[in-house]
Order: C-alpha cells, then structure tokens, then sequence
C-alpha cells in the first residue's frame, strides 16, 4: 500500500459525459501528479500541483482540468468524453515539487462506451 | 526532452531463473525510478535509485548515472514476478518520463 488513495476504482460512462477522480496523497506529501496509461501511449504525464498552486504541465488536453484544494487532495476533471480517453488515470505523491520518490496510487480505470 | 529506452520488451522466464533488465536515458538525471506494474495494473514503486547500487530482497538494481544506464536484476524469478517493470526518469523540473516497459512472464 502506497499511503495514495485514489477513488473510483473504476468508471463507466458515455461519450460526451463528464467526470471526476479524486486522489489523496500520501500524509505529508505536498505534491500530487496525474498520470494517463492507455495502450497505444503508454504511460504519460498530464499535470502536477505542489501545495495547491499548479506546478508543470504535460500533455493534457484543454477538456481535461485538475486543482489541488487546502486539504492537499486533488481532482481531474474530464469532460467531453470520447472513446479515446478510455485509460488507467493514476495519481501519485512526493513530498517535494522536484527529484525524490514518487508515490502511486491504484488507479481509476475508465471507460468510455 | 529526454528519451528512455528500455530492454527487452518481452521476456519469459522459467521460475527460479535470473533476469537484467536495462533501462537507458539520453540525459543526466535528477530522479530514477523502478517500477513493477502486477496484472492487475498496480504500479508499485521497486528502488528510487538516481545513482549507485540498491538490493531489495530478491531484486537489486544499480544506476550508472555518468552512461545513463541502469540495469534491474531479479534473481530465482518467482510467477509472482510477472508483469510490466518500468523504469521512469526526470532531468530535474521536468515531469518523470516513463519508457515503454519490459513484459515479463514467468512460467512454473
């Protein structure tokens, strides 16, 4: 067990609908990171916040939205859905915004019929 | 932005067997990381090694930081071992970039 909880374990929905994943990071851990894991793009950076602010940002698109609230466990707003943003969405924790060990939670399985 | 390579993509093992994996990046790192990821898609953190040589159980791994290198060895593999490892690397306030993966499948 990684300390990160990440809820829904999985998700269903329909192209179009939106959704929210939730992840709480470790105890202590002021960073939290989203990750996508699809087939054919392997595993792959979407953002990270560090103590609430936003802190790099990699490939995630416009429909998709994230924010770290004072508790410090934060949210992935999908919107928009198509059948493409079917994924494994993990959300991982550090204790720092750069270099140390990265935590990471089970995953929240989605798809999109 | 940095390139990670990982090798082989597939490998099958017979239990009780030994295995190198090779992960190898196109820049100086600040963070390595292993991964294993189970069946069941849980990605579990297996050594936080930048630099240096690091023994966890059955399961070592050494960084060879000055020739972007690193290497991951599993030693009398176990069926539990099956699964994706991955290895992951950051260049310092640059996300962790993951390569593809080495799938491991190993047989009773």
């Amino acid at each position: 067990d990684s300390g990160v909880t990440q809820t829904p374990k999985h998700l269903i929905t329909a192209t179009g609908q939106r959704v929210t994943l939730r992840c709480s990071p470790r105890s202590g851990d002021l960073s939290v990171y989203w990750y996508q894991q699809s087939l054919d793009q392997g595993l792959q950076f979407l953002i990270q916040y560090y103590n609430g602010e936003e802190r790099a940002k990699g490939n995630i698109l416009e429909r998709f939205s994230a924010q770290q609230f004072p508790d410090l466990h934060s949210e992935l707003n999908l919107s928009s859905l198509e059948l493409g943003d079917s994924a494994l969405y993990f959300c991982a924790s550090s204790v720092d915004f750069s270099g140390g060990t990265q935590y990471f939670g089970p995953g929240t399985r989605l798809l999109v019929l | 932005g940095i390139q990670v390579e990982q090798s082989p993509p597939d490998l099958i093992l017979q239990e009780g067997a030994n295995s190198t994996l090779r992960c190898n990046f196109s820049d100086s790192v600040n963070n390595l990381q292993w991964f294993h990821q189970n069946p069941w898609g849980q990605l579990i953190n297996l050594f936080y090694i930048p630099s240096g040589t690091k023994q966890n159980g059955r399961l070592s791994a050494t960084t060879v930081a000055t020739e972007r290198y690193s290497l991951l060895y599993i030693s009398s593999s176990q069926t539990t071992d099956s699964g994706v490892y991955f290895c992951a690397v950051d260049s310092g306030n640059t996300p962790l970039v993951f390569g593809k993966g080495t799938r491991l499948s190993v047989i009773a």
